[in-house]
């Protein structure tokens, strides 16, 4: 069975850093191509963050409104990947969730409030 | 970047009614190599995370109820959910997995009437 499982949201203050983990399980992770995704308290999806595999050079893409501020890794020997969030703003306050293959699996999401 | 157009914003159904819900692209999602349509469309329930529904287009996902349509090519495409159930009162929404950043439609919220 697949599993997505995000951690490490907070409550934190804008031009804070935080570091989001998803772990995996039940799939064949060095394989996958792994998403970031969250969605706004208005209920608006946003795609953040892609990572391909090895295979494809571990390539990375970005929103525009997150470039140069997010980073998305990945560890396949943990089967995880990461979304480390540098100088964050109010706007990225939003429930964060990691997606694999074509987006028909999805963790549960991890909350992210930027506030004062 | 490709906007998702999605139509209407919510709407208010009876048990048993067929809906339609309308996502219209700003470019074509139709890849040409292998002619399939890069648009998927998500259910997200209260307190859960999106589902997928349909991928390419027209293509449901595994354990879809088969009352659940995808259809469209280009630019136009419809979700169309028949003979709507107490279950299916959900946010829908579409999304096109064309090209970076994909891009999601805005929801449309299905009430009941």
């Amino acid at each position: 069975e697949v599993q997505l499982v995000e951690t490490g949201g907070s409550l934190v203050q804008p031009g804070k850093s935080l570091k989001l983990t998803c772990a995996t399980s039940g799939f064949t992770f060095s394989n996958a191509w792994m998403h970031w995704v969250r969605q706004s308290p208005e209920k608006q999806l946003e795609w953040v963050a892609q990572i391909k595999a090895k295979s494809n050079n571990y390539a990375t893409y970005y929103a525009e409104s997150v470039k140069g501020r997010f980073t998305i890794s990945r560890d396949d020997s943990k089967s995880s990947v990461y979304l480390q969030m540098n100088s964050l703003k109010e706007e990225d306050t939003a429930i964060y969730y990691c997606c694999y293959y074509r987006f028909a699996y999805w963790g549960q999401g991890t909350l992210v409030t930027v506030s004062s | 970047d490709i906007v998702m157009t999605q139509s209407p914003s919510s709407l208010a159904v009876s048990a048993g009614e067929t809906v339609t819900i309308n996502c219209k692209s700003s470019q074509s999602l139709l890849y040409s190599g292998n002619q399939k349509n890069y648009l998927a469309w998500y259910q997200q329930k209260p307190g859960q995370s999106p589902k997928l529904l349909i991928y390419w287009a027209s293509t449901r996902q595994s354990g879809v109820p088969d009352r659940f349509i995808g259809s469209g090519s280009g630019t136009d495409f419809t979700l169309t959910i028949s003979s709507v159930q107490a279950e299916d009162l959900a946010i829908y929404y579409c999304q096109q997995y064309y090209d970076t950043p994909y891009t999601f439609g805005a929801g449309t919220k299905l009430e009941l009437k």
